[in-house]
């Protein structure tokens, strides 16, 4: 049983188009986020959703378009894609948001390995 | 100055070796702490969270020190199989609590 799964693994695409990335979790949790892990292994949050409501956005060029039709599904759209857009995006989620703990374990997808030529 | 900041290494250590990792934070209100693990060419995965009086999970220990706000962790009896990348993870309290700010990660090749 996957519990966070991605689509595609690997996505090479020209520079200008746009692409789609898709995310589902079967876990039953509340938040899901999108990140992005460059060159460098440097893992950065770009969007949260919880509960279908966007909670993050980071500095991400507005190219970037998160849409997440139910708690399951978290996607991510990408316009005019870019040479610096090359990268491992990873989804993830967590059963919520945060509570008098603190934050909760992020279970995270496989990756969608992008490549722009 | 970054969130989390680690020494990215590389560490090499034979079979059955000690070692440890640092890692400071730069947030003093931040409240839940991790280790994660990430294999090459995979995803990240957690290996442990870090407990204000520490914790151990076999042959994994934590340590936080609020106070240096500085984590650790200690891997005894080095296998094989520990060779990844391990990434440093806090979070952020306030509207943001369940944002997580990962270190770099600091790279450990555990040889035969």
């Amino acid at each position: 049983d996957t519990a966070v799964s991605q689509t595609p693994k690997y996505l090479v695409t020209q520079m200008g188009n746009d692409k789609s990335i898709k995310c589902e979790q079967n876990l039953g949790h509340d938040t899901m986020y999108w990140y992005k892990q460059d060159s460098k292994k440097f893992l950065k949050i770009m969007f949260s959703y919880n509960n279908k409501e966007l909670i993050i956005n980071e500095t991400v060029p507005n190219r970037f378009s998160p849409k997440s039709p139910d708690k399951a599904h978290l996607n991510l759209h990408i316009n005019s894609l870019e040479l610096g857009d090359s990268a491992v995006y990873f989804c993830a989620s967590a059963n919520k948001w945060g509570g008098a703990d603190g934050a909760d374990t992020q279970y995270f997808g496989p990756g969608t390995r992008l490549t722009v030529l | 100055r970054k969130e989390v900041e680690q020494d990215p290494g590389p560490f090499n250590v034979p079979e059955g070796a000690t070692v440890a990792f640092n890692c400071t934070y730069s947030n003093s209100a931040s409240q839940s702490f991790f280790w994660y693990r990430q294999d090459c060419r995979k995803e990240p995965k957690l290996l442990m969270s870090v407990y204000s009086s520490g914790n151990e999970d076999g042959r994994f220990t934590a340590q936080l020190n609020r106070a240096s706000q500085y984590i650790s962790l200690l891997i005894r009896d080095s296998k094989l199989s520990d060779s990844a990348t391990y990434l440093c993870v806090v979070n952020s309290r306030g509207s943001t609590l369940g944002r997580l700010y990962f270190g770099r990660g600091t790279q450990l090749t555990v040889w035969p």
